[in-house]
């Protein structure tokens, strides 16, 4: 079965601090892959996304990811994060003929 | 432009009314969904609609009701909710038929309570 695991329910940085938030999949098809973030009371916004190519790849608001399919993960990075940046965070994964699976969330807290 | 609307933003109702959800998306996209979040979880994926005809409905309750006047529009009809139904519903638009093989774009929600 297709699943998706984010190991981290909540992750506390401090401002400035480096970023990575871990994603791993099991799917059985090449799969797409998808950076969500949503603040509280939000909908969803799309950081980033990976389809093929380059295994790096740049988002918005700074945040980059990198595909390792020797590892089926998918984590993120942001080298400097800001307060704003307090968020949940999901990833998510699909293929042809399959809707996307979510994974359970990462919730961002950021110190001052 | 990514946007996708959904009116209105709040609402409350009991569980003998009718209300209905809205969203809308001027992206050109094809295909267009339903998901149900409850707190600290994940989307839900409730229906799609492909090309104004409902593609999946993933065993919703009957007190649902989606409907796709067009390929711009996606209304959510709601009948005799329940307590448990109160949830931020959202709804996505995606350029391809294929849920899962493109980018979704999700709108603000609708922060729906049952009393």
């Amino acid at each position: 079965a297709q699943s998706v695991t984010q190991p981290d329910i909540h992750i506390t940085v401090s401002e400035g601090a480096s970023l990575e938030l871990r994603c791993n999949y099991s799917y059985g098809a090449t799969p797409y892959l998808f950076w969500y973030v949503q603040s509280p009371g939000q909908g969803l916004q799309l950081l980033l996304k990976y389809f093929s190519g380059d295994t790096l790849v740049q988002g918005i608001k700074g945040f980059e990811a990198e595909f390792k399919r020797s590892q089926s993960s998918f984590n993120l990075r942001k080298p400097s994060v800001h307060w704003s940046d307090a968020a949940e965070y999901f990833c998510a994964v699909g293929s042809y003929g399959q809707n996307f699976v979510f994974g359970p969330g990462t919730r961002l807290s950021v110190l001052p | 432009d990514t946007e996708v609307t959904q009116t209105p933003k709040h609402l409350v109702m009991g569980m003998t009314n009718k209300k209905s959800l809205k969203c809308e998306q001027h992206m050109g996209h094809r295909a267009m969904y339903w998901y149900k979040q409850k707190a600290k979880k994940p989307p839900e994926l409730m229906f799609v609609y492909s090309y104004e005809k409902l593609s999946i409905n993933e065993s919703v309750p009957s007190r649902f009701s989606p409907e796709c006047p067009n390929s711009s529009l996606l209304n959510l009809h709601l009948h005799a909710l329940q307590p448990e139904d109160s949830a931020l519903y959202l709804c996505a638009s995606s350029l391809s038929r294929d849920p899962g093989s493109y980018e979704q774009y999700f709108g603000p929600g609708t922060r729906l309570t049952v009393t």
